[in-house]
């Protein structure tokens, strides 16, 4: 069975400090890997994500991630935070298509805090 | 285009009590879900729909919740009888097939159980 862990409960940064949240997965075969973002009372909003290809993908609001197998890691990066990225991040593994079901397991979320 | 709506959003009942919530997802898409997010945790598939259709409802407590999804549209979820561990965020989420497709989120409903 797949699984997603997200090592950092919080991070705390100061706007315009660059941002990296981790994110590993565990998954038997090529993955499908998600990044989502919730802001306080709201619903998930897809940022980016990796089907194969480039492992450097592009997402909105100026987020990238970083596919790496060897390390099984998806980790997601800003260059420049606003304080308008507070929110919990969530990363997220999904079955590939062709079976019964295609699904999403998502990790437990890392909490972004952004100091003035 | 009008997003996934849930409503109610907010929802506080004692325990042993029954609720539902309700779902309109987004119009045109096919499949429908709905997860649960308990506070610190990230959101679990409780159940998947294919327009009427169940396709997953491995996680689904069905000795106490349970949905539907009329018509292939619309979709609730009702628990019966609630315990206090079921007080968490239940969010919904639609996409156009059960691909790679986005799956786009409601706002959610926020229960508590007393």
């Amino acid at each position: 069975a797949q699984s997603v862990t997200q090592p950092d409960i919080h991070i705390t940064v100061s706007e315009g400090a660059s941002l990296e949240l981790r994110c590993n997965y565990s998954y038997g075969a090529t993955p499908y890997l998600f990044w989502y973002v919730q802001s306080p009372g709201q619903g998930l909003q897809l940022l980016l994500k990796y089907f194969s290809g480039d492992t450097l993908v592009q997402g909105i609001k100026g987020f990238e991630a970083e596919f790496k197998r060897s390390q099984s890691s998806f980790n997601l990066r800003k260059p420049s935070v606003h304080w308008s990225d507070a929110a919990e991040y969530f990363c997220a593994v999904g079955t590939p298509p062709g079976g019964s079901n295609y699904k999403l397991t998502f990790g437990k979320g890392t909490l972004l805090t952004v100091n003035p | 285009e009008a997003g996934v709506a849930q409503s109610p959003r907010y929802k506080i009942i004692e325990k042993r009590q029954s609720v539902a919530f309700w779902c309109n997802p987004i119009s045109g898409h096919a499949t429908l879900y709905w997860y649960q997010q308990i506070l610190g945790q990230g959101p679990k598939l409780l159940i998947q729909f294919q327009n009427n259709g169940v396709v997953d409802d491995s996680q689904l407590p069905k000795d106490r919740f349970s949905a539907e999804r009329l018509k292939g549209v619309d979709s609730t979820l009702k628990i019966q009888p609630a315990k206090l561990e079921d007080s968490a965020v239940y969010l919904c989420a639609s996409s156009p097939d059960r691909g790679l497709e986005t799956q786009y989120f409601g706002p959610g409903t926020r229960l508590l159980v007393l």
